[in-house]
């Protein structure tokens, strides 16, 4: 099957810092991506859906300036986590889809605490 | 309201129980609906599809009502390794990469 892999599974950095993670579909080439949080005993809640070559799409109480992200490829988008805070900490997952129709791949998601 | 709604338990149930899980969702433009597990401190991992007619794998049974807009899981002669939270998910016509995901039901198995 599909593989979507994720980089890093886990991070701890300090309060300020920015963080970034790397969501990279191994095996077909992902037309959108869509990045999620989860926080503990919560549901995945969608932060923002991300298509190749174009700016992402972010849901409502989303602040782009503060989650960025980057799909410069096919195969490879970014999210970068800016001046992060200890209420960031989350885990952070991503999916990506080769069409509009077709399945989704989970990413192996990352576990971001800041301290 | 919750887009997506679900009893977020846990149901501790024994071996070889049969357990259902229901998920409602507010918005009747809802078009595909799916239920996933998700083990402690992993990504979640789609189980089925639900499609209208009602479909089975194995041990486990999906169903929908668009009537009444919800839709319910149903697994027979629980296993230890079924012990998970299992989440329902929805996403809107024409928005098929766009998941909607419930709490999530928590599930644990007790020998």
């Amino acid at each position: 099957g599909a593989v979507v892999s994720q980089h890093p599974s886990w991070v701890i950095c300090k309060s300020g810092t920015s963080v970034k993670i790397e969501c990279r579909s191994l095996d077909f080439q992902a037309t959108t991506m869509f990045w999620y949080r989860q926080f503990p005993k919560q549901s995945l809640m969608l932060m923002a859906t991300s298509n190749e070559g174009s700016k992402a799409t972010y849901e409502q109480g989303v602040e782009k300036d503060k989650f960025l992200i980057n799909h410069a490829s096919l195969t490879l988008s970014t999210l970068t986590v800016t001046s992060a805070h200890p209420e960031d900490s989350s885990f952070y997952i991503c999916s990506a889809q080769r069409t509009g129709n077709s399945p989704l791949h989970f990413g192996n998601g990352t576990r971001l605490t800041v301290t | 309201r919750k887009e997506v709604e679900q009893d977020p338990g846990p149901f501790n149930v024994p071996e070889g129980a049969t357990v259902a899980f229901n998920c409602t969702y507010s918005n009747s433009a809802s078009q595909s609906f799916f239920w996933y597990r998700q083990d402690c401190r992993k990504e979640p991992k789609l189980l089925m599809s639900v499609y209208s007619s009602g479909n089975e794998d194995g041990r486990f049974t999906a169903q929908l009502n668009r009537a009444s807009q919800y839709i319910s899981l149903l697994i027979r002669d629980s296993k230890l390794s079924d012990s998970a939270t299992y989440l329902c998910a929805v996403s809107l016509y024409n928005q098929g990469g766009k998941l909607i995901f419930g709490q999530g039901t928590e599930l644990s198995v007790k020998p």
